[in-house]
C-alpha cells in the first residue's frame, strides 16, 4: 500500500520567514495530494491541495508543488505569520479509486515573533 | 449547512469495559472514514465506508475495533474490552466521493482509558 513520509517532524521560524515542509510518497499510481492544517485543540482542515497533472498551485502565502518522477511534493508558506503555527499532514491517494488518503505523520511548525 | 458532528466530545472509560462514539456526516456525503490520533502523533485510518458498499477495514487495530454505517449516514464506533493505549482522540470525516475530495472532519472525541 501507499506510504507517505514528512519532514521535518518539527520547525521552528521567525514571523516573516519562509516555512517548507516535505512529503515523499512511495505508489506511483497516487495522484491527489492535499494538505490539511490543524491547530491545536481543533479539527484538521484542508488549506490546498494538488493533482498530479500540474506541477505547482498557490493560494496567496500558500504553494504547493509536485515531483512526480521523485515522488516528492512539498509545502511552502511564505511571510509567516504567529497564526500558521499549527501541525501540517500531507496525505496522498489515487483519484477515481475507492483508496482512502494516507497521511504523514505530520510537522508541528511554530511561528516565533 | 451543518459540518460534521461528533458524540461524545469526551469520555472517560474503565479497562475492559466497551465503548461506541457516533459520527454524523455532512448530509449527503457518501464517504464516511474513522481515524485515530494519539497525543501528538498523525491521523492513523481506521475504517472508510463509501456508499453501499462494503468497507476498508484495513486500518482497524484488533477485532475489538468495529464500526457501523446504518442508512448510509450515522456511523457508530465499538470498542470491545477497552485497553489503556486505545486512548486517543478519535476523528470522523466525510467527504463527497472517494479519496481525492476533500475531506471534512468532526470535531473528535477524545477517549480516556483508565
Amino acid at each position: 500500500g501507499e506510504n507517505v513520509e514528512q519532514h521535518p517532524s518539527t520547525l521552528s521560524v521567525q514571523e516573516g520567514d519562509s516555512a517548507v515542509i516535505k512529503c515523499t510518497y512511495s505508489d506511483s499510481a497516487s495522484n491527489y495530494f492535499p494538505w490539511y492544517k490543524q491547530e491545536l485543540g481543533k479539527r484538521p482542515q484542508l488549506i490546498i491541495d494538488i493533482r498530479s497533472n500540474v506541477g505547482e498551485k498557490k493560494d496567496q502565502r500558500i504553494a504547493v508543488t509536485l515531483n512526480k518522477t521523485a515522488k516528492h511534493f512539498s509545502l511552502h508558506i511564505t511571510e509567516t505569520q504567529p497564526e500558521d503555527s499549527a501541525v501540517y499532514f500531507c496525505a496522498a491517494s489515487i483519484r477515481g479509486s475507492a483508496r482512502q488518503l494516507t497521511f504523514g505523520s505530520g510537522t508541528q511548525l511554530t511561528v516565533l515573533p | 449547512g451543518a459540518g460534521v458532528s461528533q458524540s461524545p466530545s469526551n469520555k472517560v472509560t474503565e479497562k475492559g469495559k466497551d465503548v461506541e462514539l457516533r459520527c454524523d456526516p455532512i448530509s449527503g456525503h457518501t464517504a464516511l472514514y474513522w481515524y485515530r490520533q494519539s497525543l501528538g502523533q498523525g491521523l492513523e485510518f481506521l475504517i472508510y465506508f463509501q456508499g453501499n458498499s462494503a468497507p476498508d477495514k484495513s486500518g482497524l487495530p484488533s477485532d475489538r475495533f468495529s464500526a457501523e454505517r446504518t442508512g448510509g449516514s450515522v456511523s457508530t464506533l465499538t470498542i470491545q474490552r477497552t485497553q489503556q493505549e486505545d486512548s486517543a482522540v478519535y476523528l470522523c470525516a466525510s467527504s463527497t466521493s472517494a479519496g481525492n475530495n476533500e475531506q471534512f472532519f468532526g470535531p473528535g472525541t477524545r477517549l480516556t482509558v483508565l
